[in-house]
């Protein structure tokens, strides 16, 4: 049963216009969301994370979104440049402070310049 | 400042062959690590955690085994590899119980295994 959904494996998007990463979550005892990135053959680099006890977190281009009733969040980058291009994994963590994040499978982002 | 250190970065074994990868982490102490492989073209799939020194948590039954012998040092191992065990294995890290708030994970630059 795959806990946390990232339901579009791919996204293409234009230089200099908005990026929307999307993840879909199940279980509601979740409470700390992160994002991250990954370029091929390299270990996913952690990008920007946000607590239950919040709906949004901005840092620089960045932003993340999150809508605990609907048991979603989303990654919002603006404006979206060619190095932005990479898999985008999207994690969650339960209360339990040493519990394991749980990932979704990806969403690959591919800016065209 | 922390680092996370993982190696070999390649490693191209036959079926049947032993393995051993090794991930340490410099910085900190009591870390918690992680180890992860992802298959081609999937996401990442947690195979062991530990909290401490001996303390070892496997996610997924499999051929593969995980030992920490040190408090910053986390290695995964097999007797005898699969095809199946072709992948790209990651170790990560974050602050024990003793750290502050929530802890992101921080990511080797992994191994890649090609399994022949």
């Amino acid at each position: 049963d795959q806990q946390v959904k990232q339901n579009s494996p791919s996204l293409s998007v234009q230089e200099g216009r908005i990026s929307i990463l999307n993840c879909d979550y199940t279980n509601s005892m979740f409470d700390y969301f992160l994002w991250y990135k990954k370029y091929p053959a390299e270990g996913p680099t952690f990008l920007i994370s946000i607590s239950s006890i919040k709906d949004k977190n901005e840092d620089g281009r960045f932003t993340v979104f999150l809508n605990k009733s609907a048991k979603h969040l989303s990654l919002h980058i603006v404006p979206s440049q060619p190095g932005d291009s990479a898999v985008y994994f999207c994690a969650a963590r339960p209360l339990s402070g040493n519990t394991p994040l749980v990932f979704g499978k990806g969403t690959r982002l591919s800016v065209i310049a | 400042s922390q680092t996370i250190h993982q190696w070999p970065a390649t490693l191209v074994q036959p079926v049947g062959s032993p393995l051993s990868l090794e991930c340490t982490v410099e910085g900190t102490s009591n870390p918690n690590l992680y180890w992860y492989r992802q298959a081609a073209g999937r996401g990442l799939q947690l195979l062991f955690y530990s909290v401490g020194i001996g303390q070892i948590s496997s996610e997924v039954p499999q051929n593969l085994s995980a030992s920490r012998p040190q408090d910053r040092q986390f290695i995964l191992s097999s007797k005898k590899l699969l095809l199946s065990d072709s992948g790209f294995y990651l170790c990560a890290w974050n602050r024990g119980q003793g750290g502050k708030g929530n802890q992101p994970q921080h990511f080797g630059d992994g191994t890649r295994l090609s399994i022949l």
